[in-house]
């Protein structure tokens, strides 16, 4: 049981490129989310979804895309990256639609843009 | 908007001691959840522990519990018996039952152990 999988671990990017967050999960979870985390800021919702299908914005969304084809993948797109989406990313899934369940996270993105 | 504040950005305490992570929040909503999670140096964040705000008794996971105070919107994490295994970014967390998924995570308290 692999759990919640991202890929990759670390990424450089220059500003103006695009790339896409890989998130994978394995516990047949129906809701599945992407934060940010800044020094001092904590984790930072962008997107998430309860759903394959459905999607809907978090806290940070601007600068990203989502989609939901299946219940097991949730890939998070940047289209054009800038500087200031320099952080760590982390993938997290629950089975709980009630949302009483524990979140079970991949071990983060560590993305640079330059 | 539910705002969670975590007021200590970092803590130590003496390995075998116990120490007392601070977390409060603010919100309207009369039912709602709290979490305690764990992110070790590795990065990968775990849940330590969880409380519905519909339950007066505190949760208790083992060595870490919370003084859960609904009245004044506060959350708080002991560690008791302190282990260098403790050493993490201890996040506190809050959701409402119903109506949304968004959880909305505190800044962070990270947690040093000291030998």
């Amino acid at each position: 049981n692999a759990g919640v999988t991202q890929t990759p671990k670390f990424q450089v990017l220059k500003t103006g490129q695009s790339m896409t967050l890989q998130c994978a999960q394995d516990m047949n979870h129906e809701y599945m989310s992407w934060y940010r985390q800044d020094p001092g800021m904590g984790l930072r919702l962008i997107h998430y979804s309860v759903g394959a299908g459905i999607t809907d914005q978090g806290e940070v969304p601007n600068g990203y895309n989502v989609s939901r084809s299946t219940t097991e993948d949730f890939p998070l797109r940047l289209l054009s990256a800038a500087p200031s989406q320099t952080s760590v990313y982390f993938c997290a899934s629950s089975y709980e639609r009630s949302n009483t369940g524990e979140l079970f996270f991949g071990e983060g993105s560590r993305l640079t843009v330059l | 908007a539910q705002t969670v504040t975590q007021s200590q950005p970092e803590m130590s305490v003496q390995e075998a001691e116990t120490v007392t992570l601070s977390c409060t929040y603010d919100t309207s909503e009369s039912d709602y959840y709290l979490f305690w999670y764990k992110q070790p140096p590795s990065r990968q964040m775990i849940l330590v522990i969880r409380q519905e705000a519909y339950k007066q008794q505190n949760a208790t996971e083992n060595r870490f519990s919370v003084n859960f105070q609904k009245a004044a919107k506060s959350f708080s994490l002991k560690i008791s018996d302190s282990q260098l295994g403790d050493a993490a970014m201890y996040f506190c967390a809050y959701i409402r039952s119903s109506g949304t998924y968004k959880y909305i995570f505190g800044t962070g308290t990270r947690l040093k152990v000291l030998a």
